[in-house]
């Protein structure tokens, strides 16, 4: 049969913008919820991370929000830059220290 | 300083032959995790050890993988017999304990294509 692959969701912003990047997630036992950049040919490289016991914290020009209410995750990058064109991931920490990621989102940055 | 090192970079193999990756991990890192990334599946965890013991094999696909660790700088991943379906980028992370929970230290990802 004809395989299907991901439908990676995309994200197209102006340079300059701020972009949100959204993730549902599923484990409500996770202890901690992080945010990695995949840019083309390389590894996840990580961005930042939130434990489960907060709703946000903030980075340089990113910053997390956390509602386990509805196990939403999201990522806000202020002022974004063509560098920050990349797939991001949400990511999942267990108590038993695996690490399980979502399925992505394609940021394209448009100068 | 060096990152996590993977080799090799790309292979291409045909169906029915051995495969065998390789990891390096950063110095004073305790732990190490094999992924599997494919447009099919995203980004899969294989297995992970912590202070060279397998701690997590329960995303090994089935019996024609296999996962080593015999010291703290080296693992090792092993297909055998490999197949089409096994094509993927496979990665190798580590993380330090005590570091930024978080955080693991990807390599560059191994590219394999079996024929």
């Amino acid at each position: 049969g004809e395989s299907v692959g991901l439908h990676l969701p995309t994200l197209s912003v102006q340079e300059g913008d701020n972009s949100i990047i959204n993730c549902a997630y599923s484990n409500s036992a996770s202890d901690y919820f992080i945010w990695y950049k995949q840019e083309s040919g390389k590894g996840p490289q990580f961005i930042i991370d939130i434990r489960s016991n907060m709703d946000k914290r903030q980075g340089q020009r990113v910053t997390v929000l956390l509602n386990k209410t509805v196990k939403h995750l999201s990522l806000q990058i202020a002022a974004t830059q063509p560098g920050d064109s990349a797939v991001y991931f949400c990511a999942e920490k267990t108590s038993g220290n695996q690490f399980y990621f979502g399925t992505g989102t394609s940021l394209t940055v448009i100068p | 300083d060096a990152g996590v090192i993977q080799s090799p970079r790309h292979e291409v193999t045909e169906m029915g032959q051995e495969v065998t990756l390789r990891c390096k991990p950063i110095s004073g890192h305790n732990s190490l995790f094999w992924y599997r990334q494919t447009m099919m599946r995203g980004l899969e965890l294989l297995i992970y050890f912590n202070n060279n013991v397998p701690i997590d094999d329960s995303g090994m696909p089935e019996d024609r993988f296999s996962a080593k660790m015999p010291n703290a700088s080296f693992s090792t991943l092993k297909i055998q017999p490999s197949e089409p379906r096994d094509s993927a980028v496979y990665f190798c992370a580590s993380r330090k304990t005590g570091g930024i929970t978080g955080e693991l230290f990807f390599g560059e990802g191994s590219r394999l294509t079996v024929l």
